[in-house]
């Protein structure tokens, strides 16, 4: 199974701060890479696909790179909406989903 | 408009059964692999188990293979997970969603139905 490592497990930030994630993969997954933002009692909202593509709707502030086994998510410009859970997922064809651990955004 | 509406959920005993119910719509159900993802309470996303388009292919977690079954039914639009022999440990929200070994973008996700193991 592949294996995704996401840092740091929290973070703690202001408004208006530039905060990025990293996400590791145990093998290359190309950009078979998403982000999704999770907030209490809801379902993951995807954010980004491929590795660096918005998804529709989602705020310009939002981007990822990263291709093989290493990504990232950049928040450009932190907003009080922004504070929740982030979630990265590889779903490489021929091989069950996997996720990292989490990222939680808390206001310093 | 995609929707996934998930049923079922709720407080089972341990070593007893349950069945989820996903139904589908907005898009070709029978050309999409489909997944159950859950959440413990308090933790992060956990895959479970993924069938084929049409369902030929099954695949699950090793902390539940050989006590839940995931299956559909095209004619219904609903994705099934049969869950037996629960332990306190399958406690979680679990999730539906599009997608799975195809490779397909999983954009679009039910909204939960929460399962409760305990006596």
């Amino acid at each position: 199974d592949i294996q995704m490592t996401q840092s740091p497990s929290t973070l703690s930030a202001s408004v208006g701060d530039r905060v990025t994630i990293t996400c590791r993969a145990s093998q290359s997954i190309s950009r078979w890479l998403v982000w999704y933002q999770q907030k209490p009692g809801k379902a993951p909202k995807l954010l980004i696909y491929k590795a660096s593509n918005l998804e529709s709707g989602v705020p310009s502030r939002f981007s990822g790179s990263g291709s093989g086994t290493e990504f990232t998510l950049t928040i450009s410009s932190l907003q009080p909406d922004d504070f929740a859970t982030y979630y990265c997922q590889q779903y490489n064809s021929y091989s069950s989903w996997t996720f990292g651990q989490g990222t939680k955004v808390e206001i310093k | 408009e995609v929707q996934l509406l998930e049923s079922g959920g709720g407080l089972v005993q341990p070593g007893g059964s349950l069945r989820l119910s996903c139904v589908v719509s907005g898009f070709t159900f029978s050309s999409y692999d489909m997944s159950w993802v859950r959440q413990a309470p308090g933790k992060g996303l956990e895959w479970v188990s993924t069938v084929s388009g049409y369902g030929e292919i099954t695949n699950y977690a090793d902390s539940v293979k050989g006590r839940f079954t995931i299956s559909r039914d095209s004619s219904k639009n609903t994705l099934y997970l049969q869950m037996s022999g629960l332990r306190a440990e399958d406690t979680a929200v679990y999730y539906c969603a599009k997608g799975g070994m195809d490779g397909t973008i999983p954009d679009y996700w039910g909204q939960g139905t929460l399962v409760t193991v305990s006596s």
